[in-house]
């Protein structure tokens, strides 16, 4: 079975700041990784996902994440946050084996942004 | 292009009540998906179809039953809704590319139980 854990529910940055959420993962066999975000009221949207080779990925609005096998962790970063990065971020992780795509979620963490 | 959408955006329903979520998608995906999200919880799956004709449990799946009606369209069914079933519900579609299946959401169905 595969699991998520995002560490810190709540994560507060000023403006300009830099973004670290944390994500770590169990899996059993080689993951797919990914992170969402999710605005008020909204459905989820990809931000970046990882799947094989570069271990450092880039996503949209200036995020990357890097996989790290050896600490199971795919946190994602951005240099410097922006009032419209406040969301909530989820990181999700999908069997390679599988063949339908079921990701399982972590809890989420919702990042605020700080004038 | 829509994506995925779904209907309706919000319900209200008593104890006992019954009701079918709607979600359909114009991508072309073979895959479909339906979750839960509640706070502090993440987004569950309760049931999923790989593809046209096939449908399997998900993590949550008692109380809920679901219909591949065909290639677009996927709908969950609460037969007896219970209060325990107020949640956001999201459907999503996914097709297999560049080795990995990127889902697309839906906007959600907020669903309330009394």
């Amino acid at each position: 079975a595969q699991s998520v854990t995002q560490l810190g529910s709540h994560v507060s940055v000023s403006e300009g700041a830099l973004v670290l959420l944390r994500c770590n993962y169990s899996s059993s066999v080689p993951p797919y990784l990914f992170w969402y975000v999710q605005y008020p009221n909204q459905g989820l949207q990809l931000l970046l996902k990882y799947t094989t080779g570069a271990t450092l990925v880039k996503g949209i609005n200036g995020f990357e994440a890097e996989f790290k096998k050896s600490e199971t962790s795919f946190h994602l970063t951005k240099p410097s946050a922006h009032m419209s990065d406040a969301a909530e971020y989820f990181c999700a992780v999908s069997d390679l084996w599988t063949s339908y795509g079921k990701l399982t979620f972590g809890q989420g963490t919702i990042l605020t942004v700080h004038p | 292009n829509a994506g995925v959408t779904q209907t309706p955006k919000f319900q209200v329903l008593k104890t006992g009540q019954s009701m079918t979520l709607q979600c359909a998608q114009d991508m072309n995906h073979n895959s479909m998906y339906w979750y839960r999200q509640d706070p502090g919880m993440g987004l569950r799956l309760i049931y999923y179809s790989a593809s046209e004709g096939t449908t399997d449990k998900g993590e949550v799946p008692n109380g809920y039953n679901v219909s591949r009606l065909n290639k677009r369209e996927f709908s969950l069914r609460l037969e007896s809704a219970a209060p325990s079933q107020t949640s956001v519900y999201f459907c999503a579609s996914s097709e297999r590319g560049q080795g990995a299946y990127e889902q697309y959401f839906g906007p959600g169905t907020r669903l309330t139980v009394t």
